[in-house]
């Protein structure tokens, strides 16, 4: 089963407008990691934040990290139509994992030009 | 290669016919997972090889299911009397770190997937 939700499920906006996208999970991690998938691909690597970490950045990209309410948030500014994809929250869990990722169901962001 | 490499990219079967898909994972990465991505949802584990070793099997669905990585570098995943529930896109990634490392970091690098379509 998944580790947790994902919201929103579907996000619209304009070029150069904001993104943010939200992740929860369920368990203690040692990291967490956004991945992109487009279409018909496979999922590409953002950024990883660790546990001891609150808020990261990377180019356009914010992402911070509250492991206290086990959650994420993930940020993209001046957004972009390349920037169309889906958005995947992924948990790499606890001592003694193989390191397999519980990934979250995702957000679909679609950017208009 | 460059990049994570899977085969065949689209895959019809009909049900009951057994399949294999392929795995060739970035060269000299010690970790392998395979996922399953139903459509709309995200990709869920299958199973994880460290080297040739299958250290985590956990997530395959049924005994159907088998995997393996005979020389610590292509994988197969095979799906024996397949059911329409198996279609899926089945995604492979590889990791540069082993399962000891992995607290460090622990980045996985995925192929295109196969998309496995069961009539």
């Amino acid at each position: 089963s998944q580790q947790g939700e994902e919201d929103p499920q579907a996000l619209s906006i304009q070029e150069g407008e904001n993104a943010t996208m939200n992740c929860s999970y369920k368990t203690s991690i040692n990291n967490l990691q956004w991945y992109r998938q487009n279409s018909g691909r496979g999922l590409v690597h953002l950024i990883l934040i660790r546990s001891n970490e609150r808020e990261k950045h990377s180019g356009r990209l914010r992402v911070t990290l509250d492991t206290s309410k086990k959650s994420s948030s993930l940020l993209i500014t001046a957004s972009r139509a390349a920037d169309t994809a889906s958005y995947f929250c992924a948990t790499d869990a606890g001592s003694g994992n193989t390191g397999k990722l519980i990934f979250g169901q995702g957000t679909t962001l679609q950017v208009k030009p | 290669g460059a990049g994570v490499s899977q085969s065949p990219r689209y895959k019809v079967a009909k049900r009951g016919q057994d399949v294999a898909l392929r795995c060739d994972p970035i060269s000299g990465h010690v970790s392998l997972f395979w996922y399953q991505q139903a459509l709309g949802q995200g990709p869920e584990f299958l199973t994880y090889f460290q080297n040739e070793a299958q250290l985590d099997k956990s997530g395959l669905p049924s005994d159907r299911f088998f995997a393996e990585r005979p020389e610590g570098s292509v994988s197969t995943l095979k799906i024996q009397r397949t059911q329409q529930e198996d279609s899926a896109v089945y995604l492979c990634a590889s990791s540069l770190v082993g399962a000891s490392d992995r607290i460090a970091k622990n980045i996985q690098y995925f192929g295109a997937g196969t998309r496995l379509s069961v009539l």
